[in-house]
């Protein structure tokens, strides 16, 4: 079974663009949660989505947004790029949001550089 | 206060040691208890997840969960090479919610 895949891999921007990166969620996966790893850091979470609602909103600014698809796909756009944006951002699907079962399987991640 | 907390590290331990991974938490909000494995340039990849306190084996890896004292531990059995990369704790206060993730732990087992 394919496992969460997010698009691109790699991707170089300079300061002031804007970035849409992608998401495809494990089939039958309903919910998606987009977090951002600095180097040498854990991940930190930015987002949750569920069937196409937002469900958890992490300290990020308004720069940050997201949404999710009819298919459970799902994109996070970034605004006015800065240096301290360069990270790798990560997504993570589960099934629904219910206790125990609902594990968050993640994606290998888009490695965003701002230059 | 951090959320979550976790040695830094880095560890390195020759072929066949034990290894031991630490936590604290600061919340007892929090109910779910993860690891996740990272390889280099990698993304995280789930090991194992409890939400009692007490131990859960897999295989050569134990989870260990102390709510009382907010400690959440990693043990590792017979270390291979492969073992070698970046291990995160992660709590949350309902599966399937946000997750708070620990700095990662960057282990390198020795041949």
């Amino acid at each position: 079974d394919a496992g969460v895949t997010q698009s691109p891999t790699h991707l170089i921007k300079t300061r002031g663009q804007h970035v849409t990166l992608r998401c495809s969620p494990i089939s039958g996966h309903k919910s998606v949660s987009w977090y951002q790893q600095v180097l040498g850091q854990g991940p930190q979470f930015i987002f949750q989505y569920y069937e196409k609602e937002e469900r958890g909103r992490g300290n990020f600014p308004d720069r940050f947004s997201a949404r999710q698809f009819p298919n459970y796909s799902s994109e996070l756009n970034v605004n006015a790029l800065l240096l301290g944006d360069s990270a790798l951002y990560l997504c993570a699907s589960s099934f629904r949001l219910r206790p125990i079962t609902d594990t968050q399987y993640f994606g290998p991640g888009t490695r965003l550089t701002v230059l | 206060q951090k959320e979550v907390e976790q040695d830094p590290g880095p560890l390195s331990v020759p072929e066949g040691a034990i290894v031991s991974l630490n936590c604290t938490y600061s919340n007892s909000a929090f109910q779910y208890f993860m690891w996740y494995r990272q390889y280099s340039r990698k993304g995280p990849e789930l090991l194992m997840y409890t939400y009692s306190s007490g131990n859960k084996e897999d295989g050569r890896f134990t989870a260990q969960v102390d709510k009382s004292s907010k400690y959440i531990s990693l043990f590792i059995r017979d270390s291979q090479p492969s073992d070698s990369a970046t291990y995160l704790c992660a709590i949350g206060k309902r599966q399937g919610g946000k997750l708070i993730f620990g700095q990662g732990t960057e282990l390198s087992v020795k041949p």
